[in-house]
């Protein structure tokens, strides 16, 4: 089966709303999480990271949340807005010292509503 | 702000040909990947690589695959001979934490 996961296609939410997107994995060994943002026809962009020695970090107006015991990350972005409307995806890896390839979940689509 | 750059942006090409996707990383950048993305579906690692050598690679990087830094500044995925199911996008990354992606080349194989 696939090392990380994610539990919801499509997520709607009302601007200026808070979203929560969640995000499985399977591997305990996995020590290194990452969320990324996808837009139509563009690449993976890097929104936040979290390595496993921490349970929460945040950023701009985002926070990843991790929990090792259930083997569960979230990405909670706050006061949604327009540019926000993306496909997000967590990957994982667990670090081996060297160039490590990421393990990807299906990713979540969000949708803005105005 | 250092972006990675991918050309070309859309290749389209005839069953067994040979397709060169070309990548230029972040140029103080040491670790490089590339991943594909089938339409639809998640992204899939396919290769990385440091010093000049395959560092890691997945089941879907098979002998039809290969990676070359042929200067300073780019770094190149080569198909041999293309099959229907290689289209999809391809992505080249760099970095070590907080890997950074390109924009992606398109592939339709026909």
């Amino acid at each position: 089966g696939e090392s990380v996961g994610l539990h919801l296609p499509t997520l709607s939410v009302q601007e200026g709303d808070n979203s929560i997107i969640n995000c499985a994995y399977s591997n305990s060994a996995s020590d290194y999480f990452i969320w990324y943002k996808q837009e139509s026809g563009k690449g993976p962009q890097f929104i936040i990271d979290i390595r496993s020695n921490m349970d929460k970090r945040q950023g701009q107006r985002v926070t990843v949340l991790l929990n090792k015991t259930v083997k569960h990350l979230s990405l909670q972005i706050a006061a949604t807005q327009p540019g926000d409307s993306a496909v997000y995806f967590c990957a994982e890896n667990i670090s081996k010292g060297g160039a490590d390839g990421l393990t990807f979940g299906k990713g979540t689509h969000l949708i803005i509503q105005p | 702000e250092p972006e990675v750059t991918q050309t070309p942006s859309h290749q389209v090409t005839q069953m067994g040909q040979e397709v060169i996707l070309r990548c230029v990383p972040i140029s103080n950048h040491l670790y490089f990947y590339w991943y594909r993305q089938i339409l639809g579906q998640k992204v899939e690692f396919l290769v990385s690589f440091y010093n000049n050598e395959i560092s890691e690679k997945s089941e879907i990087f098979d002998d039809q695959f290969s990676v070359e830094r042929p200067d300073g500044s780019n770094f190149t995925l080569k198909i041999r001979s293309t099959k229907l199911e290689d289209s999809a996008m391809y992505f080249c990354a760099s970095g070590l934490d907080r890997v950074a992606f390109g924009a992606g080349s398109r592939l339709t194989v026909l």
